[in-house]
């Protein structure tokens, strides 16, 4: 069936780094939506992507779409404490929205 | 405050025991998806339904059953509960985005097998 592979599954990095999340389909996705997590909460929609090549930002995040539909990674720059928590891609082909493992993103001040 | 409401919060309970988690989605939202997430685990898809009918299946044990009742809540059904049936479930409804289904999750329920 279809898998959405995430990597990596954890990243600490320093205050003011940046980090990157891969996600990847085995099949061609139609969509792929990101979700944040924060410790302790519930998963929270950030944005989704539809077009093949897409990219999207929302301030220090940027998210991509690949040319074939299969991948997808999310980009923040300078990160601060606030980003810290568990970033999920989820993709659908089907109309069933499969989510990937998540990469959770600790931040050292 | 999503919209999405999930009750309990927290429960505790003993091998072998029966458990229900209510679900009510956001006004006017007519799907109802149940996932579950154990420790260090990603969200595990078990059932999706859409105004009072099953819609989608995933991962779902034999142990487990939910329903999506006229005014729209739901109820996921946990029986014969075993250790690692422990992990936080959460409800989400959704809204179409550009033909597809973006989620709104609840706040979850946390579920403790001892």
């Amino acid at each position: 069936g279809q898998q959405v592979m995430q990597i990596p599954q954890y990243q600490h990095v320093q205050e003011g780094e940046d980090f990157t999340t891969y996600c990847n389909s085995s099949t061609t996705l139609s969509n792929i939506q990101w979700y944040k997590q924060r410790p302790g909460g519930h998963p929270v929609f950030l944005i989704q992507l539809v077009k093949s090549g897409e990219v999207k930002k929302q301030k220090r995040l940027t998210f991509q779409f690949g040319e074939a539909k299969k991948n997808s990674s999310l980009h923040i720059t300078a990160t601060q404490t606030t980003d810290v928590g568990t970033y999920f891609c989820a993709g659908s082909n089907t109309g069933k929205l499969i989510f990937g493992q998540g990469t959770t993103l600790q931040v050292k001040p | 405050d999503s919209g999405v409401t999930q009750t309990p919060k927290h429960l505790i309970t003993a091998t072998g025991q029966r458990v229900t988690l209510r679900c009510s989605p956001r006004s006017g939202d007519l799907s109802v998806y149940w996932y579950q997430q154990s420790l260090d685990q990603g969200l595990q898809f078990l059932i999706q339904y859409y105004n009072g009918e099953e819609r989608a299946k995933g991962n779902i044990l034999e142990r487990f059953s939910a329903q999506q009742f006229p005014d729209l809540h739901s109820e996921l059904n946990l029986s014969s509960l075993e250790l690692g049936d422990s992990a936080l479930y959460f409800c989400a409804s959704s809204i179409r985005l550009s033909g597809a289904n973006v989620l709104t999750f609840g706040a979850g329920s946390r579920l403790t097998v001892l």
